[in-house]
């Protein structure tokens, strides 16, 4: 069965320019977690998509918005990027959210994003 | 929301001897602890998990306690071997927020170097 699968896995862009990410989880799961994973502060929840909806947000401003497809694949988008956007992105899913149900995530190995 | 903090942030050990890492959490109402270890490049993988009605899982080399009156729990990994060299995060499934859905909260990731 293949993984959590992320495209791209590294991006550089300039600062005021909008990005977006993909990520295809594994066959069967229908939910996205999206993940900000910086030095020193572990990862920080951005949102979870279920069956196409969003049931879930973190802390992040209205530049980072996601969506999730019928096949369950999802994307997050980040306009007018900054400086302190550089991260590593995950993705993960599950069967359901885990807030559901016990069931494993299983994470992606994320898109390195740089802002110069 | 829930809290949880992970120490200690780096660890080194020497092959053979033990490593323990300590997380604390805010939220009475969390009732689910999952421990994921993350290798340079590739995203984190569950390693063992704990629910609250249980007070201590094992699983070969690793265990999980839980002190659900302290609020803390705690990954044991005995007889370490250079490939237990990563980082590794510990979560806690908190309970409602508001109109909010449960999601996982992570720790900042402790950094773990077994010297041969």
């Amino acid at each position: 069965k293949a993984g959590v699968t992320q495209t791209p896995r590294y991006l550089i862009k300039t600062r005021g320019q909008q990005v977006t990410l993909s990520c295809s989880p594994i066959s069967g799961h229908r939910s996205v977690s999206w993940y900000q994973q910086t030095p020193g502060q572990g990862l920080q929840f951005l949102f979870e998509y279920f069956s196409e909806t969003q049931r879930n947000k973190g802390n992040f401003p209205g530049r980072f918005s996601g969506r999730q497809f019928s096949n369950s694949r999802s994307e997050m988008n980040v306009s007018t990027l900054e400086l302190g956007d550089s991260a590593l992105y995950l993705c993960a899913s599950s069967l359901v959210p885990p807030g559901l149900a016990y069931n494993e995530q299983f994470f992606g190995p994320g898109t390195r994003l740089t802002v110069l | 929301g829930e809290n949880v903090e992970q120490h200690p942030s780096t660890l080194s050990v020497q092959e053979g001897d033990s490593a323990v890492i300590k997380c604390t959490y805010s939220d009475s109402a969390s009732n689910y602890f999952p421990w994921y270890k993350q290798e340079l490049g590739k995203g984190p993988q569950l390693i063992i998990d704990i629910r609250s009605n249980v007070g201590e899982k094992k699983d070969q080399r690793i265990a999980v306690t839980l002190n659900k009156t302290a609020k803390h729990f705690s990954l044991h990994i005995t007889e370490t071997q250079p490939e237990d060299s990563a980082v590794y995060f510990c979560a806690a499934l908190g309970g409602y927020s508001g109109y909010s859905a449960r999601q996982l909260t992570f720790g900042s990731g402790t950094q773990l170097t077994v010297l041969p």
